[in-house]
């Protein structure tokens, strides 16, 4: 099935710093989506992409659908301590109504 | 608030027992996924159902089984657990089968011993 990687694992960072963390996979995604799962949450909707090449922020966070569509990144600028959470990415495949498949998560770390 | 209700939140339970999760959708929703989430395995696809039947299917295991009501909440019934069944299990509903956007309930944290 389809599979994506999804890195770094984990991240340690300092408030302020910009974050950035990306997704591959060996299929073409027709949707990429970025989740933040906080700690004893569910996944969080962050951005959805659809285009190749599309590029889309919300607030200090940007995503881009890459243009060969198999890979997505995710920016976070000027990290705050509330950003510390899970960051998932998920792909959804050229067949039409295909389920998402998910990253394994990057582990977010803001020191105040 | 995802709109979505998962129960309970918490629950502790014995090898070979037999548990019944609970999700209710957001109001219009007709479609709910089941996901696991282990340490070391991430967010696992389990099933899916839309408006009442069965729409996809995962890496569900043959102890699990759901179903999905005709006022659209939905169970997840694991059985004959196992020590590696302890994981969180999140329930996501989504307006249409094919809609990318799922919106997740807080989960179940199942531990078994």
């Amino acid at each position: 099935g389809q599979q994506l990687n999804q890195s770094p694992q984990s991240m340690f960072i300092q408030e302020g710093e910009d974050v950035s963390m990306n997704c591959t996979s060996s299929s073409i995604f027709n949707t990429w989506l970025w989740y933040k799962q906080d700690p004893g949450e569910g996944p969080v909707l962050l951005i959805a992409l659809y285009k190749a090449g599309e590029l889309t922020s919300n607030g200090r966070l940007t995503a881009q659908f890459g243009i060969t569509r198999k890979d997505s990144f995710l920016n976070i600028s000027a990290s705050i301590p509330s950003d510390v959470g899970i960051y998932f990415c998920a792909g959804q495949g050229e067949t039409s109504g295909s389920r998402l498949t998910f990253g394994e998560g990057t582990q977010l770390t803001v020191n105040p | 608030d995802s709109g979505v209700t998962q129960t309970p939140k918490h629950l502790i339970t014995a090898t070979g027992q037999r548990v019944t999760l609970r999700c209710s959708p957001r109001s219009g929703d007709l479609s709910v996924y089941w996901y696991q989430q282990s340490l070391d395995q991430g967010l696992q696809f389990l099933i899916q159902y839309y408006n009442g039947e069965e729409r996809a299917k995962g890496n569900i295991l043959e102890r699990f089984s759901a179903q999905q009501f005709p006022d659209l909440h939905s169970e997840l019934n694991l059985s004959s657990l196992e020590l590696g069944d302890s994981a969180l299990y999140f329930c996501a509903s989504s307006r249409d089968p094919t809609n990318e956007k799922l919106f997740f309930g807080s989960g179940t944290q199942l531990s078994v011993l």
